[in-house]
């Protein structure tokens, strides 16, 4: 099983609609974070969380919402979808206290959100 | 505030061909620097990482980079390409220290073709 895990792989939603994309880590880490892809612009941070009471802003936090359940569970809500926000989503997981100090991230496979 | 420019969005070589994929950053504190790799349908994965305990740094699948403060960049290499090593590649630098909260800053991202 995978360490980093995201639900929904892939979605396709309209305009104006309520979507969640979730994320779930078995790897112990305090720190996770959403990031955003597009072609051409690499990967850009949404929110990031230090631990369960610490939420932070990233630099396209825009229309975009988070909420972290418990130290595993890290979820990103999009309140009311627009097309510009068709992208692929990965969620990821850095431990820089522990044994990656050096706070490389490990990913998930990625979450493809269409909005029509 | 860290940046990172990666020169060439595509890069194609044929198999057997040194492959060379240019990573510049920006940074006023020593840096830590990664190279991850996506390929299709995946997340990305780590390739390598310079944490300052050496310039050359030698990462999976036979790719290995070189730190070089004076020109900024931390370009990565392979020998030799191999079909399977087609995919896109991403530098990534995070600073050492501070409020950083372990913040990932990535390049645009290089798309690698091998052909036959």
């Amino acid at each position: 099983d995978a360490d980093v895990t995201q639900t929904p792989r892939n979605r396709i939603t309209k305009t104006g609609k309520r979507i969640m994309l979730e994320c779930s880590q078995t790897k112990g880490h305090d720190r996770m974070y959403w990031y955003r892809q597009d072609p051409g612009l690499g990967l850009r941070l949404i929110y990031y969380s230090f631990d369960v009471k610490d939420i932070n802003k990233g630099e396209i936090s825009d229309g975009y919402s988070v909420s972290r359940q418990a130290q595993a569970k890290f979820s990103l809500s999009l309140e009311s979808a627009i097309p510009n926000q068709t992208a692929l989503y990965f969620c990821a997981t850095s431990d820089i206290t522990g044994t990656s100090p050096t706070g490389e991230l490990f990913f998930g496979e990625g979450s493809r959100l269409t909005v029509l | 505030a860290q940046s990172v420019t990666q020169l060439g969005s595509h890069v194609s070589v044929s198999e057997g061909a040194l492959v060379l994929l240019r990573c510049n950053y920006s940074s006023s504190v020593p840096p830590y620097l990664f190279w991850y790799v996506q390929y299709p349908n995946q997340g990305l994965q780590l390739l390598l990482k310079y944490t300052s305990a050496a310039t050359l740094v030698k990462g999976i699948n036979g790719f290995e980079a070189e730190f070089k403060k004076s020109e900024t960049s931390f370009h990565l290499t392979k020998p030799s390409a191999h079909m399977s090593d087609a995919a896109e590649y991403f530098c990534a630098v995070r600073v050492a220290g501070g409020t950083s909260y372990g913040k990932l800053t990535f390049g645009q991202g290089t798309i690698l073709t091998v052909h036959p």
